[in-house]
């Protein structure tokens, strides 16, 4: 069985620049979640979407990050303007039950 | 607020000798426990869930147990390829928090 794809692995970009991430989950799971992981912290929860709808986005700095799932399978997050503290590795997760899986990020450097 | 700490931040083992990594944790309404391994430059790999005081799960040289305030990570007769950071999350009502792991180093 696949895992968790992400695009791409790794972004440098400078500041008030806009970037895009993609995330293809496993085949089945209706549960999507956007983590941001700083260096030396857990993974912080950004967003889940169960199908289309978005369940949890308290977390998610609307003011310069979207996302959205289309059909309910792959996602995209995107930041514009980004800053210098959005540098961070960015993990998609699914599931079906309680256990997620994680792919393997995005490291995103902001300069 | 769900919280979770972990500790020891870091941890520094020869191999074959044993520890005890521990999650300490405060929810509301516990959905779980979860381990989960990362290895550098990787995404977390998902290892045990517990859902009540008394449990236990094992794999390999790894058993996680779990009372009402904390979970334990046993790790017996480590490997240098036991090397790695370990994540403790709790699932409450909503999603899940974690902790900021512990980086485990086992030296041959």
């Amino acid at each position: 069985e696949a895992g968790v794809a992400q695009s791409p692995r790794y972004k440098i970009i400078e500041k008030r620049q806009s970037v895009a991430f993609w995330c293809n989950p496993i085949s089945g799971h209706a549960t999507l979640y956007w983590y941001q992981q700083i260096l030396g912290q857990g993974p912080k929860l950004l967003i889940q979407f169960q199908n289309n709808g978005v369940v949890d986005d308290s977390q998610l700095p609307k003011d310069r990050f979207s996302a959205e799932r289309l059909k309910g399978v792959d996602s995209t997050l995107k930041i514009q303007p980004a800053k210098l503290e959005d540098s961070a590795v960015y993990l998609c997760a699914s599931s079906t039950g309680n256990e997620q899986y994680f792919g393997p990020g995005t490291r995103l450097t902001v300069t | 607020e769900d919280q979770v700490t972990q500790s020891p931040e870091a941890l520094r083992l020869q191999e074959g000798e044993s520890s005890s990594l521990n999650c300490s944790y405060t929810v509301s309404g516990l959905r779980g426990l979860f381990w989960y391994r990362q290895d550098p430059g990787k995404g977390p790999e998902f290892l045990f869930t517990l859902y009540s005081a008394g449990e236990e799960k094992e794999k390999e040289r790894l058993k996680a147990t779990l009372t009402k305030k904390e979970s334990f990570l046993h790790i017996t007769a480590p490997k240098p390829e036991d090397s790695a950071t370990y994540l403790c999350a709790v699932g409450g009502y909503s999603t899940l928090t974690f902790g900021k792991g512990t980086m485990l180093l086992v030296s041959p």
